[in-house]
């Protein structure tokens, strides 16, 4: 079946401008999680969502982050006023949430994206 | 302090050969635990989960240690295909904790 579906693949904006990034998870996950990967680094948490609510969004670094799951399936990672520090690997992944604890993370293929 | 402890190595080993990594763990509500690995630039893909009594699959063997808090991957009979970064990965309820991440090159 199908697996967690990250657009754009690539992204490049120039410091100070908006991007969003988008999410679909697997049919039937509801739990949906966003990290970010420098190279040479585990995934950082940043939020995490079951169904259409933000569980725990402790993981966002500032304001200028954001996410939404409106619907409870795709999710939207939107960061405002970029920065060159905000250059990285952008990771979703989503399992079956509280259905089954030991229901593993499955993960995109992420998104790089590219501050100038 | 850190969730999760991992040494990210590298380790360098030749093929053949069995190669093991340790991870430790500070929450002991910890309830799963899981091996992912990453190829370079490509995303973590879940290699095996990791179950109480310790779980093999082919040559990979995956064991735990409630008491002493670690987890344990060892890898028999290295092929040149095991190199990428091994990750260990708990999960308190809600939460998922990775490691850095050890990565791991086989030698002709």
């Amino acid at each position: 079946g199908a697996g967690v579906s990250q657009t754009p693949s690539n992204k490049v904006t120039e410091k100070g401008k908006y991007v969003e990034l988008r999410c679909d998870p697997i049919s039937g996950h509801t739990a949906l999680y966003w990290y970010r990967q420098s190279l040479g680094q585990g995934p950082e948490f940043l939020i995490y969502f079951q169904g259409t609510g933000a569980a725990d969004d402790s993981g966002l670094p500032n304001d200028r982050f954001f996410a939404v799951r409106p619907e409870g399936s795709v999710s939207t990672l939107k960061i405002q006023r970029t920065e060159r520090g905000d250059s990285a690997v952008y990771l979703c992944a989503s399992s079956l949430g509280d259905r089954s604890y030991n229901s593993p993370l499955h993960f995109g293929n992420g998104t790089r994206l590219t501050v100038t | 302090r850190k969730e999760v402890e991992q040494d990210p190595g590298p380790f360098n080993v030749p093929e053949g050969a069995t190669v093991a990594f340790n991870c430790t763990y500070s929450n002991s509500a910890s309830q799963s635990f899981f091996w992912y690995r990453q190829d370079c630039r490509k995303e973590p893909k879940l290699l095996m989960s990791v179950y109480s009594s310790g779980n093999e699959d082919g040559r990979f063997t995956a064991q735990l240690n409630r008491a002493s808090q670690y987890i344990s991957l060892l890898i028999r009979d290295s092929k040149l295909s095991d190199s990428a970064t091994y990750l260990c990965v708990l999960n308190t309820g809600n939460q998922f904790y990775f490691g850095t991440g050890t990565s791991l090159t086989v030698i002709p």
